[in-house]
């Protein structure tokens, strides 16, 4: 299964931008790299996807690098709101049903200050 | 919320009895699955589900069986609990409107504690 590495935690200030780098140096050429969050005592949310072009929505931007082996999802002014564990995920096909599993690791704490 | 409700929300059981989760959706979705979370682990995949009678294991799928009878509800049975099943359990549909990409949404969880 492709890996993904995150840092453990970032710390941002309310308001200015933040990057939360992910590695994935062994992503396959048909991989997409997913990005959810998940706030504390709710399930996790979809926040973002792409495969090689830079992916903008209401919610963040995903800047994917050239080679692939890594990408960043900018959050372009944080908020309290914002603070969560992030979970940057590369998906994977299930054996049966065309479906995919998307393996989460232990995520990445941002903490927002105010 | 993507229209999945998780059931009970939280339930506290004793060593060697039975108990069954229940995600219902009301969105008709194909896929559901089912996840644990646990502190040091992340979400691991319990079973998962593609179709009315058509599941498959996760990746922690020992002690734990499912049924699909209807396309609405998705119910993860523990047949006799172990502590070592303590955990939050989430249940997840896939979306729409990415075609295979589609998101995974997910319910609010089942806090599930074995004594």
């Amino acid at each position: 299964d492709a890996k993904t590495t995150q840092p453990n935690s970032m710390e941002s200030n309310e308001e200015e931008p933040v990057h939360l780098p992910c590695n994935h140096s062994t992503i396959s050429g048909t991989d997409y790299i997913h990005w959810y969050r998940q706030l504390p005592s709710q399930g996790p949310e979809y926040v973002i996807h792409g495969l090689t072009s830079n992916v903008n929505n209401r919610m963040a931007s995903l800047a994917i690098a050239e080679d692939r082996k890594s990408s960043t999802l900018i959050l372009h002014r944080a908020t309290l709101r914002d603070a969560a564990v992030y979970y940057c995920i590369l998906r994977d096909f299930l054996t049966q049903g065309g479906s995919e599993k998307l393996v989460f690791g232990k995520g990445m704490k941002l903490t927002v200050n105010p | 919320d993507a229209g999945i409700t998780q059931s009970p929300r939280h339930k506290v059981t004793e060593t060697g009895t039975p108990v069954t989760l229940r995600c219902h959706q009301t969105e008709n979705h194909r896929y559901m699955y089912w996840y644990r979370q646990d502190p040091g682990h992340g979400l691991r995949l319990i079973h998962y589900s593609y179709g009315v009678k058509d599941t498959d294991k996760g990746e922690v799928s020992d002690g734990y069986s499912v049924s699909r009878s209807k396309t609405e509800d998705f119910l993860l049975t523990l047949e006799s609990a172990t502590s070592s099943q303590t955990s939050v359990y989430f249940c997840a549909i896939k979306g729409t409107g990415f075609g295979e990409n589609s998101p995974l949404h997910f319910g609010n969880g089942t806090r599930l504690t074995v004594t």
